[in-house]
């Protein structure tokens, strides 16, 4: 079983939906990142969480502890968000990276 | 704030060659920097941690002498693959951050590299 998994691996939605990728995971961290990637292949840190619930734009991010959870958010999607979503671990002194969700968001 | 230029973006080199890829911190001491590879539609694997005026700490797996990191200073760290061959042909990306531990990461826009 990995450490992380996400979910869905590929999400396909309309302009102006709202987006929920989810991420769980079975080992204790310290804190959960939620990462960005371009068609192009950069990487942008989107959120880094240890607890309770962030927003940034039209982004939210939330994580349970308890439940070993987090979930990203988009609201009032836009096809500029369709991207490899990332969900990773600050595990030990590393990170522990998920497969990633393919959003796709059409207009 | 926290930006991490990497360089060459993409690569072609021939086989047998050496390839040296840069990752800089422009505006922040890169006190750890990490290597990271990533084929096709896989997620991103660490290579390597590298902290600045120490060697390189290797994944299992990850040939040293194949793969030189080098970390003299507070804002830059390279990798050389040496005696390049295709199956090393990957997107290569780096990451760094301000203290010892991973939080939080700011990554370059990574390198594609081919080789013929």
């Amino acid at each position: 079983k990995n450490e992380v998994e996400q979910s869905p691996q590929n999400l396909t939605a309309q302009e102006g939906e709202f987006i929920t990728i989810n991420c769980s995971y079975s080992v204790g961290i310290s804190a959960l990142h939620w990462l960005q990637q371009h068609p192009g292949g950069g990487i942008v840190s989107l959120f880094m969480l240890s607890s309770g619930k962030k927003k940034h734009g039209r982004l939210i991010a939330t994580i349970n502890i308890q439940e070993k959870h987090s979930s990203l958010h988009i609201t009032a999607s836009h096809p500029r968000d369709s991207a490899v979503y990332i969900c990773a671990l600050s595990y030990g002194n590393k990170l522990v990276f998920g497969a990633g969700t393919i959003l796709r968001v059409k207009s | 704030g926290a930006v991490v230029s990497q360089h060459p973006s993409w690569v072609i080199c021939k086989s047998g060659t050496s390839v040296k890829i840069e990752c800089r911190s422009l505006d922040f001491q890169a006190t750890t920097m990490f290597w990271y590879r990533q084929f096709p539609k896989q997620s991103l694997m660490l290579m390597a941690t590298s902290n600045e005026g120490s060697k390189a700490t290797y994944e299992q797996g990850v040939e040293k002498d194949k793969f030189l990191i080098n970390h003299a200073s507070l804002t830059l760290s390279t990798l050389t693959v040496t005696s390049a061959h295709p199956e090393d042909s990957s997107f290569y990306i780096c990451s760094a951050s301000s203290d010892r531990g991973v939080q939080p990461q700011h990554f370059g826009d990574g390198t594609r590299l081919s080789i013929l």
